[in-house]
């Protein structure tokens, strides 16, 4: 059973970088077909995709982010991470890492949905 | 970018009642990337149904999903209380967004 944590500070001062960090436990964030997602919800508010790191290590960010967001991986300790510069309050909000896994098969790739996702951390950008 | 409009914003019924929920795209989706989930207050959001209709794993069958192109349907049949949560859809596409929610409440 996969599992996702995550952690890093709760607060950010305005202007600066915000850094989360991804534990996953029960597989491999190399297995293939897995795509290793960070998702953000604004307070009482909806659903914004950020991005991914894939199993072979390429990314691919949400496009009114990009200018502004990284997730990378540490293969040996089964982590992926985010990374979100020059922050704003508009950047408060929940902060979840998310597996999204896919099926191939003869070449076509089907999505399986977000799943599992984890619990999720605050992040509040404030002086 | 597809967005994805939900109706409607809320929907209140009773137990042993039928809930059926809409999701509209902007743009054809297909239907292998429409996928649903449950949200409770507090917790991260559960994956319900991938693939226009199908069930994830431990989701009863009284949930189901329906439609294609751009006119996508969430039922869910026999309401429980434990069914009271926000709903979202989601389409993959270049770049994956999620419709804004429909508020389920039960009386």
């Amino acid at each position: 059973q996969v599992q996702l944590q995550e952690s890093g500070p709760g607060l950010v001062k305005p202007s600066q970088t915000l850094s989360l960090t991804c534990t996953v436990s029960g597989g491999s964030i190399t297995s293939d077909n897995d795509y290793w997602t960070w998702i953000r919800q604004h307070p009482g508010k909806g659903l914004e995709w950020i991005g991914f790191i894939s199993y072979t290590g390429s990314t691919y960010y949400n496009p009114s982010l990009k200018s502004r967001v990284t997730i990378s991986a540490d293969t040996s300790k089964n982590q992926f991470s985010l990374k979100l510069d020059s922050v704003t309050a508009a950047d408060t909000a929940v902060y979840y890492c998310v597996r999204d896994s896919r099926t191939s098969i003869s070449g076509v790739v089907t999505p399986n949905g977000f799943d599992p996702w984890g619990l999720g951390t605050l992040v509040t950008v404030s002086s | 970018e597809i967005e994805l409009t939900q109706s409607p914003d809320t929907l209140s019924l009773s137990p042993g009642e039928r809930a059926t929920l809409s999701c509209r795209a902007s743009r054809t989706v297909k239907n292998i990337y429409l996928s649903w989930y449950q949200q409770k207050p507090g917790q991260a959001p559960r994956l319900l149904i991938y693939g226009a209709s199908n069930r994830a794993s431990g989701i009863p069958d009284r949930i189901s999903g329906g439609g294609s192109g751009t006119d996508f349907t969430l039922s869910i049949n026999r309401l429980e209380p434990e069914d009271s949560a926000v709903y979202y859809c989601q389409q993959y596409g270049s770049s994956p967004t999620f419709g804004g929610g429909t508020k389920v409440e039960i009386k």
